[in-house]
């Protein structure tokens, strides 16, 4: 079964401030990670995901396969980042009659941030 | 390009009832799941769709049922609504169902349904 945990459900830092939001996953084979944002009034949306290894308004994200972790990092925290995070596994495909489906997103419980002026 | 869309955004049901929730994914897009979202479960996946197909499917009850036409648009369906299934209910389309991580999921807005 795949699981993805984000310990923390409240978050809070300061502008300017370190933050990192963490994820850890439970998966036997090769996942892909993702990080979901959703900004207040706003739909769900993706923020970056492992395989593209780039930075998306100054976060960044390694996966660790050792630790089976994907930690959400920015080295400067803004007031517009905070929203809540969603860290976003996509694992094993399912084979019916209809075909091979990876569609399936397992979701972490989320994290609240909250970045004060 | 317009988003996916969903209608209706707000719905207010009794127990016992049955509901009917619609999605409309980006042009082009043939891939359509559905997640529920609750403060306790956080966001649980439904169902996918692909092409009028069910491809894959979470750890739901039979109440729960789904189907897609042929210009790609879901329908999700809850018969006998439990208070339990106040969520609510995201759609997202893709592609394709190919690899997740070559193909972004676009989510909609949601249905926020109530059940008294």
């Amino acid at each position: 079964a795949q699981r993805v945990t984000q310990p923390e459900k409240l978050l809070s830092v300061f502008k300017g401030a370190p933050v990192e939001l963490k994820c850890n996953y439970s998966y036997s084979g090769s996942p892909e990670l993702f990080w979901y944002v959703q900004y207040s009034r706003q739909r769900l949306q993706l923020l970056l995901r492992h395989i593209s290894r780039e930075s998306i308004k100054g976060f960044t994200a390694d996966l660790n396969k050792g630790e089976t972790s994907f930690h959400l990092k920015k080295p400067f925290a803004q007031e517009e980042d905070s929203a809540m995070y969603y860290c976003a596994l996509s694992g094993l495909p399912t084979t019916n009659a209809g075909g091979t489906s990876y569609g399936k997103l397992t979701f972490g419980q989320g994290t609240i941030l909250t970045v004060h002026p | 390009k317009a988003g996916v869309t969903q209608t209706p955004r707000y719905l207010i049901k009794t127990r016992g009832q049955q509901v009917t929730l619609s999605c409309s994914p980006i042009s082009g897009h043939r891939s359509v799941s559905w997640y529920q979202q609750t403060p306790g479960q956080g966001l649980q996946f439904l169902f996918e769709y692909f092409s009028e197909t069910q491809r894959n499917k979470g750890n739901f009850p039979g109440r729960f049922s789904g189907r897609q036409f042929s210009n790609s648009r879901s329908e999700m369906n809850v018969s006998t609504l439990e208070l339990g299934d106040s969520a609510l209910y995201l759609c997202a389309s893709s592609w394709t169902s190919g690899r997740a991580g070559k193909d972004e999921q676009f989510f909609g807005p949601g249905t926020r349904l109530t059940v008294l």
